[in-house]
């Protein structure tokens, strides 16, 4: 068990709606990341936050926004959703923002548009 | 733009016998870190071995090590005596100071009892 909790594990939803993913990072992790995985695809990076704050945006299209709250949960909005939006979306946190922490991930989140 | 390539969608190794995984990237930069992760079926990511760049010393973790070419810009994974626990997705990742992991496709290995 890594320690990163997301929720929920599995997400069915139509083309056109919105929904948020959320994700409690491991005791004591300041940094949380957030990842897409499609299907046959390496994880895309979206955004990352240290200590409430947006770092590092990757590939993170407008239609999806995040924010890190002050108890360093976070949540991943996804709207406007379309079929290619189905994917794995997988949180990870660490201690800090570099790579001498380890990055936990969670189990991730299934979503899938129909 | 950093990049990682992995060119093997899969392989598959027969148990106990030794197979090596491929990765190689692009960059610019000349501090920065590798990763190997391993995705089972369960669909955690799990660190297998990190190799910092600075460091001419391939990292070792029990049966994983791995081939750290530098000026080739490669880091090959290699999986010794393999179990089928070992059966997996593996992805390649870099870092550099940009607050962002990026990782490679992925190969799927299979192992054969």
């Amino acid at each position: 068990d890594s320690g990163v909790t997301q929720t929920p594990k599995h997400l069915i939803t139509a083309t056109g709606q919105r929904v948020t993913l959320r994700c409690s990072p491991r005791s004591g992790d300041l940094s949380v990341y957030w990842y897409q995985q499609s299907l046959d695809q390496g994880l895309q990076f979206l955004i990352q936050y240290y200590n409430g704050e947006e770092r590092a945006k990757g590939n993170i299209l407008e239609r999806f926004s995040a924010q890190q709250f002050p108890d360093l949960h976070s949540e991943l909005n996804l709207s406007s959703l379309e079929l290619g939006d189905s994917a794995l979306y997988f949180c990870a946190s660490s201690a800090g923002q570099g790579p001498i922490t380890p990055l936990h991930f969670g189990n991730g989140t299934r979503l899938t548009v129909t | 733009a950093q990049t990682v390539t992995q060119s093997q969608p899969e392989m598959s190794v027969q148990e106990a016998e030794t197979v090596t995984l491929s990765c190689t990237y692009d960059t610019s930069e000349s501090d920065y870190y590798l990763f190997w992760y391993k995705q089972p079926p369960s669909r955690q990511m799990i660190l297998v071995i990190r190799q910092e760049a600075y460091k001419q010393q391939n990292a070792t973790e029990n049966r994983f090590s791995v081939n750290f070419q530098k000026a080739a810009k490669s880091f090959s994974l290699k999986i010794s005596d393999s179990q089928l626990g070992d059966a997996a997705m593996y992805f390649c990742a870099y870092y550099s100071g940009t607050y962002k992991y990026i990782f490679g496709t992925g190969t799927r290995l299979k192992v054969l009892a």
